[in-house]
């Protein structure tokens, strides 16, 4: 069954880095995710395409801040020079049979 | 610039029906998939349905299957999804969102939501 894991909650402080990570569940370690951004209050927002070779693919003005790179089953999402702005919720998506999110990280940003 | 835009939703009591509509714009609507997604109040993310870009295919998920349909017209650049017997955990908001590629993808483009609350 695919299924998708990430952490509840992540925090970190303004001006440095965070890395969230999504795990595919076994047996899916070749798959494609995407990234989304959800601020407070807001609407979800497609931040990028990340595959299993790390090679990523961002939405339309995205800073640069924003990366993805992957390791076996696990997509990680970095965002560096952390903004007030970062704070929000973070899933992950995938595709199959079906769509699968992940259950959300949601940042803080200290 | 890609813009969907959500409208139907409201208040409905349970075991009734309601019709979401999405209104696409600024793309080549008759070539890409076409999915609902929802968010339950204080909850995550959770897939509903996708109609293939020509809606030759539709798959849904098990919490609606049975219940919910999801249609588009080509020619009106709108996709629809009608909702039948209507529970309490159907409340939320429900966004129209777009799939790179003709069918399942990654989703680029969201729309802002439209709330639906189930309530007696």
């Amino acid at each position: 069954q695919l299924v998708l894991t990430q952490s509840p909650s992540a925090s970190a402080s303004l001006g440095a880095s965070v890395k969230l990570t999504c795990t595919l569940s076994s047996g899916h370690s070749s798959y494609a995710i995407a990234w989304h951004q959800q601020r407070p209050e807001k609407g979800p927002r497609y931040l990028m395409k990340l595959n299993s070779d790390g090679s990523h693919s961002k939405g339309d003005g995205i800073p640069d801040r924003f990366s993805g790179s992957s390791s076996g089953a696990e997509r990680y999402l970095t965002i560096s020079s952390l903004q007030s702005e970062d704070e929000a919720d973070y899933y992950c998506q995938t595709w199959g049979t079906g769509v699968v999110f992940g259950g959300g990280t949601k940042l803080t940003v200290l | 610039q890609v813009q969907l835009v959500e409208s139907g939703g409201g208040v409905v009591q349970p075991g009734r029906s309601l019709r979401l509509s999405c209104a696409a714009s600024g793309f080549t609507f008759s070539s890409y998939g076409m999915d609902w997604v929802r968010q339950a109040p204080g909850k995550g993310l959770e897939w509903v349905a996708v109609i293939w870009y020509d809606g030759s295919n539709k798959y849904y998920a098990d919490s609606v299957k049975g219940r919910f349909t999801i249609s588009r017209d080509n020619s009106k650049n709108t996709v629809y999804l009608q909702m039948n017997s209507l529970r309490a955990e159907d409340t939320a908001v429900y966004y129209c969102v777009r799939s790179q590629g003709g069918g399942m993808g990654e989703f680029d483009y969201w729309g802002q939501g439209t709330l639906v609350t189930v309530s007696s």
